[in-house]
């Protein structure tokens, strides 16, 4: 099983809507998560960090399940730049800090 | 606030040649990352400095790849020599301390022929 697993994409969704991305991690004790967003040919950058309470920015929703150890991100009422690859990032701190990035999961929002 | 500088943005070399990445985090930032992105994947995490020490570099292929990071703000990573499957994003990243926000520069796209 991977460390870090995500949604395989591409998702290809009308503008206008809903769309939710999951994020699967093994390491029980991971400590923080993030979702990255990278256009193409660009380097990834912050899209929110994920709390244990769930967050919520805008049209993004972050949340975290640390039972089931998964983290979810929800898009509503997709833009057509919302188009991009979606990184899940899961922080591992046993015997040492590590970083480990998911695969990305494409999204293309079209008119 | 001046972002991640990285150096060059492109390279082009022929197998067994080596090559050099130079990255300067953002001022102030303790922890340093450089990452390998294949096309198709994720970001790798080839090693972590915390200020000039390493964190976390059990993904660094030690044969060939080697990083500095003296006096703990710029930092170098180095390939030699280079194979085929090298070819990817270099990317470099900073943060104010292990497990916060991550801020990457440009990247450098090697090319290995």
């Amino acid at each position: 099983r991977k460390e870090v697993e995500q949604d395989p994409g591409p998702f290809n969704v009308p503008e206008g809507a809903t769309v939710a991305f999951n994020c699967t991690y093994s390491n029980s004790a991971s400590q923080s998560f993030f979702w990255y967003r990278q256009d193409c040919r660009k380097e990834p950058k912050l899209l929110m960090s994920v709390y244990s309470s769930g967050n919520e920015d805008g049209r993004f929703t972050a949340q975290l399940n640390r039972a089931s150890q998964y983290i979810s991100l929800l898009i509503r009422d997709s833009k057509l730049s919302d188009s991009a690859t979606y990184l899940c990032v899961v922080n591992e701190a046993t015997g040492g800090f590590k970083t480990i990035f998911g695969a990305g999961t494409r999204l293309f929002v079209k008119a | 606030e001046a972002g991640v500088a990285q150096s060059p943005r492109y390279k082009i070399i022929e197998k067994r040649q080596s090559v050099a990445f130079w990255c300067n985090p953002i001022s102030g930032h303790a922890t340093l990352y450089w990452y390998q992105q294949i096309l198709g994947q994720g970001p790798k995490l080839l090693i972590q400095f915390q200020n000039n020490g390493v964190v976390d570099d059990s993904q660094l292929p030690k044969d060939r790849f080697s990083a500095e990071r003296l006096k703990g703000v710029d930092s170098t990573l180095k390939i030699q020599p280079a194979k085929l499957e090298d070819s990817a994003v270099y990317l470099c990243a900073s943060s104010w301390d292990r497990q916060e926000t991550q801020y990457f520069g440009p990247g450098t796209r090697l090319l290995v022929l």
